[in-house]
């Protein structure tokens, strides 16, 4: 069945460092990717999606790129703040099989230390 | 302005009581989802609908029940059979065919 991999955290970095999440997926279709962040006691946001391979997501500064050949989705982001401190999400959706659901990792928790 | 409202957003109930955790959209999706998360770990998929009157089960849907009345609406009821009922519950939307699901702002349940 499908799966996502993330690092596993905390990560902690220095405010203006670089960011980068791990993410790695299985799937038997054609994936979807998405990275969700959850602020502290709040549901999940959508950060950023990528439909198809080579495709970029971007969105606050964030950026991933859809590797069908790696199979890969790593987030990153050039210079994080102390606002980024949060949980994020890789997650997919296999809709080759007409269903829609998602597939999520288990989270990494980012802290910005000023 | 559309989105997902879940109410409430703190709920305290005994053992052995049966609770439903409200779950209400106005984005004129097709699809709900409900999902649990416990501390420290991802989301799991309790159960899903992708139209009215119909609905599936999802990974952990034992202890769980849900209804699909009405478009707008999917309440979750955690039962006396949900052996640890205490967690964060989301429920989630979506279109049919664009994958991402968006999310509300969550009830954190608390079963003593």
């Amino acid at each position: 069945g499908d799966s996502v991999t993330q690092m596993e955290g905390p990560v902690t970095l220095s405010e203006e460092a670089f960011l980068t999440i791990n993410c790695t997926y299985t799937a038997t279709g054609y994936p979807s990717l998405f990275w969700y962040v959850q602020y502290p006691g709040e549901g999940l946001q959508l950060l950023l999606k990528a439909t198809k391979a080579d495709d970029k997501g971007s969105n606050k500064g964030f950026e991933a790129t859809y590797r069908k050949e790696t199979t890969s989705f790593h987030l990153e982001k050039g210079s994080v703040q102390v606002s980024d401190s949060a949980v994020y999400f890789c997650a997919l959706s296999d809709r080759g099989f007409g269903n829609e659901k998602l597939t999520f990792g288990t989270g990494t928790r980012l802290t910005i230390i000023p | 302005d559309g989105g997902i409202t879940q109410s409430p957003k703190y709920l305290f109930r005994k053992e052995g009581q049966n609770v439903t955790l409200s779950c209400e959209q106005n984005l004129n999706h097709d699809a709900m989802y409900w999902y649990r998360q416990d501390p420290g770990q991802g989301l799991r998929l309790i159960y899903y609908s992708q139209i009215v009157n119909d609905f599936q089960k999802g990974d952990i849907a034992e202890g769980y029940s849900v209804s699909r009345e009405k478009k707008e609406s999917f309440p979750l009821t955690v039962t006396s059979a949900q052996k640890n009922p205490t967690a964060f519950y989301l429920c989630a939307s979506t279109t049919t065919g664009v994958g991402e699901q968006y999310f509300g702002p969550g009830t954190r349940l608390t079963v003593t």
